[in-house]
């Protein structure tokens, strides 16, 4: 029974494309975040939401846009995809500002 | 801006061999220092939390400390399985802070 969960694991693309990631966690947790992983292993925070309401907005070009449709849910679209988007882009929750717990991420390939 | 420095960026050892990872950290305060360990593939999965210098906290293997300006991850007797990616983060006091992550050092265990 997954904790966070999202998909797709795999996600190949061209450039210029519209792509979504989705993901949902069903441990009740009230904060949900974005992270994205590049090539040398850097985490770095992109996007967190609160009880839906966001609460960290990293600088993040306006071509992504995270939606929170409920507390267990927190999507992430790109649009107008560049071969620099190309990473693992992680989805985690918690309860605010405790632990996180990861999904096993989302690895994207922008050709 | 807060900053979390690892090193080494790769360890390896031999089984049995203990060794250390280090984490220097700048923050303005902490609210919480985080461990995780990724293995390939897959999202971070916690393993500690220290909160104020001179605490230590165990885990089979692994025991991690903390000072003002520094963390270290103690691994003793390691086995092959202790293989993944150690990632030490950082969490600011007060409101809605996001975690900062350092880029991990991997550590590979030999039989």
């Amino acid at each position: 029974d997954t904790a966070v969960s999202q998909t797709p694991k795999y996600l190949v693309t061209q450039m210029g494309n519209d792509k979504s990631i989705k993901c949902e966690q069903n441990l009740g947790h009230d904060t949900m975040y974005w992270y994205k992983q590049d090539s040398k292993k850097f985490l770095k925070i992109m996007f967190s939401y609160n009880n839906k309401e966001l609460i960290i907005n990293e600088t993040v070009p306006n071509r992504f846009s995270p939606k929170s449709p409920d507390k267990a849910h927190l999507n992430l679209h790109i649009n107008s995809l560049e071969l620099g988007d190309s990473a693992v882009y992680f989805c985690a929750s918690s309860r605010l500002n405790e632990k996180l717990f990861f999904g096993s991420g989302t690895q994207l390939s922008v050709l | 801006e807060d900053q979390v420095t690892q090193s080494p960026e790769a360890l390896r050892l031999q089984e049995g061999e203990s060794s250390s990872l280090n984490c220097s950290y700048t923050v303005s305060g902490l609210r919480g220092l985080f461990w995780y360990r990724q293995d390939p593939g897959k999202g971070p999965e916690f393993l500690f939390t220290l909160y104020s210098a001179g605490e230590e906290k165990e885990k089979e293997r692994l025991k991690a400390t903390l000072t003002k300006k520094e963390s270290f991850l103690h691994i003793t007797a390691p086995k092959p399985e202790d293989s993944a990616t150690y990632l030490c983060a950082v969490q600011a006091p007060g409101g809605y802070q996001k975690v900062t992550f350092g880029t991990g050092t991997k550590l590979q265990v030999i039989p």
